[in-house]
């Protein structure tokens, strides 16, 4: 079966505060991708990052970083000296066969 | 390039009245998907269609939901009659739908649907 579970329900940091969300992952294939998108409140999903399964170099962007570890079926998201603007609410995602899989999501405050 | 489009935006009914939604891809996505996204969870699969024909109708409710997919572009989905447990984000995504390889998904802005 295919799951994404991300246990944070929701968190609150103070703003410049490093934050990161977690994701785990379940799933029998080889060959899969594994996204984070946010939501802020406006409701679009906007795509943040695609990661595949046999890439497992963490990744930064800007304020943003990915840390993959397959032996942790894990793929979590920091983001660092957090802003205002990052409030929203964060969900992992794993794809197979054109099909995505959502987690619950994480709804991240970034108080002032 | 135009993105997903979606309409309405927003739309308020009572129980057991009908809606539909109509979402428009981005041109040349043989692929169309309509997710529910209910408050607090993420987004899940109802339809999936490449070109006109369904791939994935495995968790659309069928006795009250139906989507078509005319001529392979735009598409509507419809609720007859609503529940409240209907109330929920519908988002309809698009992808290019190759054969063989990754096809990322663009999200339209979502329908917001209250049943009162």
């Amino acid at each position: 079966a295919q799951k994404v579970t991300q246990a944070q329900t929701e968190i609150s940091v103070v703003e410049k505060e490093d934050v990161t969300l977690d994701c785990v992952y379940e799933t029998r294939d080889t060959t899969y991708y594994l996204f984070w998108y946010k939501q802020p409140p406006s409701g679009e999903l906007v795509f943040l990052i695609r990661r595949n399964s046999f890439d497992e170099q963490n990744e930064i962007s800007g304020r943003y970083s990915w840390n993959f570890q397959k032996s942790t079926s894990s793929f979590n998201f920091t983001i660092t000296a957090s802003q205002v603007v990052d409030s929203a609410v964060y969900f992992c995602a794993l794809n197979r066969d054109d099909k995505i899989i959502f987690g619950k999501g994480t709804r991240l405050h970034i108080l002032p | 390039e135009a993105g997903v489009a979606q309409s309405p935006r927003y739309k308020i009914i009572e129980k057991r009245q009908s809606v539909a939604f109509w979402c428009n891809p981005i041109s040349g996505h043989a692929t169309l998907y309509w997710y529910q996204q209910i408050l607090g969870q993420g987004p899940k699969l109802l339809i999936q269609f490449q070109n006109n024909g369904v791939v994935d109708d495995s968790q659309l409710p069928k006795d009250r939901f139906s989507a078509e997919r005319l001529k392979g572009v735009d598409s509507t989905l419809k609720i007859q009659p609503a529940k409240l447990e209907d109330s929920a984000v519908y988002l309809c995504a698009s992808s290019l739908g190759l054969a063989g390889g990754f096809n990322e998904q663009f999200f339209g802005p979502g329908t917001r649907l209250t049943v009162l």
